[in-house]
């Protein structure tokens, strides 16, 4: 079993809309939990992080976390063609003293104006 | 401007001919790691260092090898390498503490290797 999971896609979403990205988790030790945007050939770059069972919202971003279903989400709304992008979840823990962040394979989004 | 840099952003080589990839930081960050990027296999972590003088192997450190001499730099060294090393390359940087351990990414490195 991976350790982080997503659906690669791609996920294809008319502009305006909400998009739903959502990722699972195999570590039940896992402690912090991140969503970054990748676009193609770039680096990825932070949109959110999320600690806490429940939601937190930036901007059009809303993570949503629940730890004893091992899930993680992210909602977009008012989706713009800007969003198309790749999006990474991260999922950090502790290993012998070493923090490791694991990422999943990412899913493809695109916003179709 | 807090940034994480790397060079070359691309390069080409042969089989065998000994290259370094650099990446240096400037936030004061005690974390460092090194990832690789290929499709359908998303981002493996190839070397850590959680700070000067201390490494340790990620998931794929086959071929590889680093140093950790001075804090902002975390060079990635390719003895000899080889056409599966071919890839996107990043370097990322964090804090050990606070802020989730949120890591920044440098802006990568296109390796071909021929």
């Amino acid at each position: 079993q991976k350790e982080v999971e997503q659906n690669s896609g791609p996920l294809s979403v008319p502009e305006g809309a909400i998009a739903s990205l959502n990722c699972t988790y195999s570590d039940r030790g896992s402690q912090s939990f991140f969503w970054y945007r990748q676009y193609s050939g770039k680096s990825p770059e932070l949109i959110m992080f999320i600690y806490s069972n429940g939601d937190k919202e930036d901007g059009r971003f809303t993570a949503q976390l629940n730890k004893a279903s091992q899930y993680v989400s992210l909602l977009i709304r008012d989706s713009q063609p800007s969003d198309s992008a790749t999006y990474l979840c991260a999922v950090n823990g502790e290993i012998q003293g070493a923090q490791k962040l694991v990422f999943g394979q990412g899913t493809r989004l695109t916003i179709n104006p | 401007e807090a940034q994480v840099t790397q060079n070359p952003r691309y390069l080409i080589t042969v089989t065998g001919k000994k290259l370094t990839v650099t990446c240096s930081q400037n936030m004061n960050h005690e974390y460092m790691s090194w990832y690789r990027q290929d499709p359908g296999l998303g981002l493996r972590q190839i070397y850590y260092s959680m700070n000067v003088e201390v490494t340790d192997k990620g998931d794929v450190p086959e071929g590889y090898k680093v140093s950790r001499k001075e804090k902002r730099n975390f060079p990635l060294i390719l003895e000899s390498p080889s056409p599966n090393q071919t890839s996107l390359y990043f370097c990322a940087s964090s804090l050990i503490r606070g802020a989730g351990y949120t890591q920044y990414f440098g802006p990568g490195t296109r390796l071909t290797v021929l």
